[in-house]
């Protein structure tokens, strides 16, 4: 059974980088076309899409975040990883994992982790 | 960037209520709009994609219609566990967006 679990700091300093990872079980992370990504929700608000990465390296990222996210992905660990710096208050929220997969054009997130609450403060 | 407007922001129903959600594209997305249902503290959960299939292991009672900007998602018997959030997200083109979902409540 496919698992994602999200796991990192749960507490950030204003200005450093938060750096969580994604484990996945029951899949091989280079498998296919199947990209990974990373989706964000701010307390009550709604969910963001920061970027996908595919086990080959090749990278889609939201530009809203500039160049502030870098997605990598660790093979022989099958986990992926996702780092973004100069973090500010705004970049409080519950991080989420997830698969996606192409149903005939673009891609469609189908399993979650749980997610994890990352608090920016000093 | 294509934005994603859904309407309404919430809305409250009974047990059996039929209730429909709307969601609306700044531009024309063809039928690459998805469904996700939310319950607090939980993670999305994948119902409806590519605007009318349903996703595995989903009750029938879901079904999703729409093409181009205008995209409806439709409870025909609401159930107890259907009080949720519910987001469309496009994926049609990246960045992928959400819109700010539709809570609905209990009447």
């Amino acid at each position: 059974q496919l698992q994602l679990q999200e796991s990192g700091p749960g507490l950030v300093k204003p200005s450093e980088t938060l750096s969580l990872t994604c484990s996945v079980s029951g899949d091989s992370i280079s498998s296919g076309s199947i990209h990974w990504g990373w989706i964000r929700q701010p307390p009550g608000k709604e969910l963001e899409w920061l970027g996908n990465i595919h086990y080959s390296g090749r990278t889609y990222y939201n530009p809203s975040l500039k160049s502030r996210v870098t997605i990598s992905v660790d093979t022989s660990k099958n986990q992926f990883s996702l780092n973004v710096s100069s973090v500010t208050a705004a970049d409080t929220a519950v991080y989420y994992c997830a698969r996606a997969i192409s149903h005939f054009h673009g891609y469609v997130f189908g399993y979650w982790g749980q997610g994890t609450l990352v608090t920016v403060s000093s | 960037d294509i934005q994603m407007t859904q309407s309404p922001s919430s809305l409250s129903a009974s047990v059996g209520d039929r209730v429909t959600f709307t969601c609306r594209a700044s531009e024309s997305i063809n039928s690459y709009l998805n469904w996700y249902q939310q319950k607090p503290g939980k993670a999305p959960k994948l119902l409806i994609y590519v605007a009318s299939f349903l996703q595995s292991e989903v009750p029938s009672r879901f079904s999703g219609s729409g093409f181009g900007t205008d995209f409806t998602l439709t409870i025909s018997s609401l159930q107890p566990e259907d009080f949720a959030t519910y987001y469309c997200q496009q994926s049609y083109s990246v960045p992928y967006s959400f819109g700010q979902g539709t809570k609905l409540q209990i009447k």
